[in-house]
Protein backbone atom coordinates (compact mmCIF):
# COMPACT_ATOMS: atom_id res chain seq x y z
CA UNK A 1 0.00 0.00 0.00
CA UNK A 2 0.87 3.37 -0.69
CA UNK A 3 2.20 5.89 2.16
CA UNK A 4 0.25 8.67 0.82
CA UNK A 5 -2.42 8.31 -1.69
CA UNK A 6 -4.50 10.19 -3.46
CA UNK A 7 -7.07 10.60 -6.75
CA UNK A 8 -5.10 11.56 -9.72
CA UNK A 9 -7.71 13.69 -11.34
CA UNK A 10 -8.42 15.56 -12.88
CA UNK A 11 -11.55 17.30 -11.18
CA UNK A 12 -13.06 19.34 -13.70
CA UNK A 13 -15.01 21.64 -12.03
CA UNK A 14 -17.05 24.39 -13.38
CA UNK A 15 -16.18 28.13 -11.94
CA UNK A 16 -18.09 28.86 -8.68
CA UNK A 17 -18.15 25.27 -7.66
CA UNK A 18 -17.40 23.07 -4.92
CA UNK A 19 -15.08 20.95 -5.30
CA UNK A 20 -13.72 18.16 -2.85
CA UNK A 21 -10.96 15.15 -2.44
CA UNK A 22 -9.62 12.96 -0.10
CA UNK A 23 -6.04 11.39 0.44
CA UNK A 24 -5.39 8.06 2.71
CA UNK A 25 -2.40 7.53 4.29
CA UNK A 26 -1.12 4.27 5.67
CA UNK A 27 0.97 5.29 8.85
CA UNK A 28 -1.37 5.52 11.79
CA UNK A 29 1.48 6.83 13.46
CA UNK A 30 1.13 10.19 11.32
CA UNK A 31 1.76 13.29 13.42
CA UNK A 32 1.41 16.16 11.07
CA UNK A 33 -0.80 16.55 7.62
CA UNK A 34 -0.99 19.76 5.13
CA UNK A 35 -2.38 20.29 2.04
CA UNK A 36 -0.02 21.58 -0.47
CA UNK A 37 -0.43 22.99 -3.73
CA UNK A 38 1.71 22.71 -6.91
CA UNK A 39 1.58 24.79 -10.33
CA UNK A 40 2.65 22.89 -12.97
CA UNK A 41 6.47 23.06 -13.01
CA UNK A 42 6.79 25.22 -9.76
CA UNK A 43 7.36 24.66 -6.21
CA UNK A 44 4.82 22.81 -3.66
CA UNK A 45 3.67 25.65 -1.80
CA UNK A 46 1.79 25.44 1.74
CA UNK A 47 -1.94 25.58 1.64
CA UNK A 48 -2.96 24.79 4.95
CA UNK A 49 -2.39 22.60 7.87
CA UNK A 50 -4.67 19.87 8.83
CA UNK A 51 -5.65 19.33 12.54
CA UNK A 52 -7.68 16.92 14.67
CA UNK A 53 -10.82 18.98 14.97
CA UNK A 54 -10.55 20.18 11.16
CA UNK A 55 -9.88 24.06 9.72
CA UNK A 56 -11.06 26.39 7.58
CA UNK A 57 -9.16 29.11 5.78
CA UNK A 58 -11.43 31.36 3.75
CA UNK A 59 -13.00 29.11 1.04
CA UNK A 60 -10.75 26.20 1.98
CA UNK A 61 -11.85 23.47 4.35
CA UNK A 62 -9.61 20.31 5.84
CA UNK A 63 -10.51 17.94 7.64
CA UNK A 64 -9.05 14.98 8.93
CA UNK A 65 -10.06 11.39 10.36
CA UNK A 66 -8.00 9.40 12.32
CA UNK A 67 -9.78 6.25 12.41
CA UNK A 68 -9.95 5.66 9.06
CA UNK A 69 -6.42 7.69 8.25
CA UNK A 70 -7.80 9.70 5.75
CA UNK A 71 -7.65 13.69 5.50
CA UNK A 72 -10.07 15.76 3.17
CA UNK A 73 -9.80 19.31 0.80
CA UNK A 74 -13.30 21.16 0.12
CA UNK A 75 -13.00 24.15 -2.10
CA UNK A 76 -15.85 26.69 -2.01
CA UNK A 77 -16.99 28.57 -4.86
CA UNK A 78 -13.82 27.73 -7.04
CA UNK A 79 -11.85 30.47 -9.15
CA UNK A 80 -9.88 29.80 -12.00
CA UNK A 81 -7.00 30.47 -10.11
CA UNK A 82 -7.57 27.22 -8.09
CA UNK A 83 -6.55 25.22 -10.68
CA UNK A 84 -3.98 23.28 -9.81
CA UNK A 85 -2.36 20.17 -8.45
CA UNK A 86 -3.16 19.78 -4.45
CA UNK A 87 -0.55 17.46 -2.93
CA UNK A 88 -1.45 15.39 0.59
CA UNK A 89 1.57 15.55 2.68
CA UNK A 90 2.16 13.74 5.68
CA UNK A 91 4.96 13.93 8.69
CA UNK A 92 5.49 11.23 10.66
CA UNK A 93 6.33 11.30 14.52
CA UNK A 94 9.61 9.69 14.51
CA UNK A 95 11.63 11.72 12.21
CA UNK A 96 10.90 15.45 10.45
CA UNK A 97 10.76 14.29 6.69
CA UNK A 98 7.59 15.13 4.59
CA UNK A 99 5.73 12.18 2.82
CA UNK A 100 4.06 13.60 -0.30
CA UNK A 101 1.00 12.25 -1.72
CA UNK A 102 0.98 11.92 -6.07
CA UNK A 103 -1.37 14.73 -5.87
CA UNK A 104 -5.09 15.58 -7.12
CA UNK A 105 -5.21 18.05 -10.40
CA UNK A 106 -7.94 20.22 -10.36
CA UNK A 107 -9.20 22.16 -13.49
CA UNK A 108 -11.68 24.90 -12.99
CA UNK A 109 -13.52 26.02 -15.98
CA UNK A 110 -15.43 28.81 -17.01
CA UNK B 1 8.65 37.67 2.99
CA UNK B 2 11.81 35.89 3.52
CA UNK B 3 12.22 32.77 0.96
CA UNK B 4 14.18 29.70 -0.24
CA UNK B 5 16.60 30.27 -3.06
CA UNK B 6 17.69 27.79 -5.30
CA UNK B 7 20.69 28.06 -7.76
CA UNK B 8 20.80 27.87 -10.69
CA UNK B 9 17.50 27.12 -11.94
CA UNK B 10 18.16 25.14 -14.92
CA UNK B 11 21.46 22.58 -15.30
CA UNK B 12 22.24 20.72 -17.89
CA UNK B 13 24.75 18.12 -17.26
CA UNK B 14 26.52 15.03 -19.41
CA UNK B 15 26.66 11.40 -17.76
CA UNK B 16 29.00 11.02 -15.23
CA UNK B 17 30.05 14.82 -14.71
CA UNK B 18 29.53 16.26 -11.48
CA UNK B 19 27.17 18.71 -10.24
CA UNK B 20 26.66 21.05 -6.93
CA UNK B 21 23.08 22.25 -6.23
CA UNK B 22 22.84 25.24 -4.31
CA UNK B 23 20.39 26.75 -1.71
CA UNK B 24 20.14 29.30 1.09
CA UNK B 25 17.71 28.55 3.68
CA UNK B 26 15.32 30.78 5.32
CA UNK B 27 18.08 32.68 7.95
CA UNK B 28 15.85 31.51 10.95
CA UNK B 29 15.55 28.02 10.19
CA UNK B 30 17.25 25.12 11.69
CA UNK B 31 16.47 21.97 9.23
CA UNK B 32 17.25 21.69 5.59
CA UNK B 33 16.17 19.15 3.30
CA UNK B 34 16.70 18.09 0.10
CA UNK B 35 13.37 16.61 -2.38
CA UNK B 36 13.61 15.82 -5.37
CA UNK B 37 10.41 15.64 -8.48
CA UNK B 38 10.95 13.42 -11.48
CA UNK B 39 9.02 14.28 -14.09
CA UNK B 40 5.20 13.46 -13.92
CA UNK B 41 5.71 11.91 -10.40
CA UNK B 42 5.46 12.61 -7.23
CA UNK B 43 8.09 14.49 -4.64
CA UNK B 44 10.26 12.61 -2.85
CA UNK B 45 12.15 12.79 -0.04
CA UNK B 46 16.22 12.91 -0.60
CA UNK B 47 18.02 13.99 3.08
CA UNK B 48 17.22 16.02 5.88
CA UNK B 49 20.19 17.85 8.07
CA UNK B 50 20.12 19.53 11.28
CA UNK B 51 23.15 20.91 13.49
CA UNK B 52 25.82 20.38 10.92
CA UNK B 53 25.15 16.63 10.01
CA UNK B 54 22.10 14.20 8.26
CA UNK B 55 19.49 13.55 10.39
CA UNK B 56 17.94 11.41 7.69
CA UNK B 57 17.94 9.82 4.51
CA UNK B 58 16.33 8.07 2.11
CA UNK B 59 17.34 5.16 0.25
CA UNK B 60 17.52 7.23 -2.96
CA UNK B 61 20.12 9.23 -0.95
CA UNK B 62 23.21 6.71 -1.58
CA UNK B 63 26.93 7.03 -1.81
CA UNK B 64 26.76 9.10 -5.20
CA UNK B 65 24.66 11.54 -3.01
CA UNK B 66 26.25 14.11 -0.43
CA UNK B 67 24.89 17.22 1.25
CA UNK B 68 27.07 20.35 2.54
CA UNK B 69 26.84 23.46 4.86
CA UNK B 70 30.10 25.30 3.60
CA UNK B 71 29.32 28.61 5.52
CA UNK B 72 26.41 30.07 7.47
CA UNK B 73 23.74 30.49 4.83
CA UNK B 74 24.49 27.57 1.91
CA UNK B 75 23.56 24.52 2.03
CA UNK B 76 24.52 22.17 -1.54
CA UNK B 77 23.31 18.67 -2.91
CA UNK B 78 26.35 17.60 -4.89
CA UNK B 79 25.65 14.49 -6.83
CA UNK B 80 29.22 12.69 -7.70
CA UNK B 81 28.46 10.74 -11.31
CA UNK B 82 25.49 11.77 -12.90
CA UNK B 83 23.15 9.03 -14.47
CA UNK B 84 20.53 9.79 -16.99
CA UNK B 85 17.91 8.89 -14.15
CA UNK B 86 18.83 11.76 -11.97
CA UNK B 87 17.28 13.95 -14.16
CA UNK B 88 14.74 15.86 -11.82
CA UNK B 89 13.57 18.74 -10.10
CA UNK B 90 15.28 19.52 -7.24
CA UNK B 91 13.91 21.30 -4.50
CA UNK B 92 15.35 22.70 -1.69
CA UNK B 93 13.20 23.31 1.52
CA UNK B 94 14.06 24.47 5.25
CA UNK B 95 11.62 24.45 8.30
CA UNK B 96 12.12 26.87 11.67
CA UNK B 97 11.90 23.79 13.89
CA UNK B 98 10.99 19.99 14.02
CA UNK B 99 7.80 20.35 15.88
CA UNK B 100 4.76 18.64 14.95
CA UNK B 101 3.14 20.91 12.96
CA UNK B 102 6.35 22.78 11.87
CA UNK B 103 5.48 23.82 8.11
CA UNK B 104 8.07 23.28 5.06
CA UNK B 105 9.08 26.36 2.70
CA UNK B 106 10.59 25.26 -0.72
CA UNK B 107 12.51 26.92 -2.93
CA UNK B 108 11.93 27.31 -6.43
CA UNK B 109 13.21 24.43 -7.75
CA UNK B 110 16.53 23.40 -9.88
CA UNK B 111 15.89 21.30 -12.62
CA UNK B 112 18.37 19.16 -13.54
CA UNK B 113 18.75 17.51 -17.11
CA UNK B 114 21.40 14.84 -17.35
CA UNK B 115 22.03 13.85 -21.16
Amino acid sequence: RKEVEQDPGPFNVPEGATVAFNCTYSNSASQSFFWYRQDCRKEPKLLMSVYSSGNEDGRFTAQLNRASQYISLLIRDSKLSDSATYLCVVKGAAGNKLTFGGGTRVLVKP
Amino acid sequence: EPEVTQTPSHQVTQMGQEVILRCVPISNHLYFYWYRQILGQKVEFLVSFYNNEISEKSEIFDDQFSVERPDGSNFTLKIRSTKLEDSAMYFCASSEARLVGTEAFFGQGTRLTVV
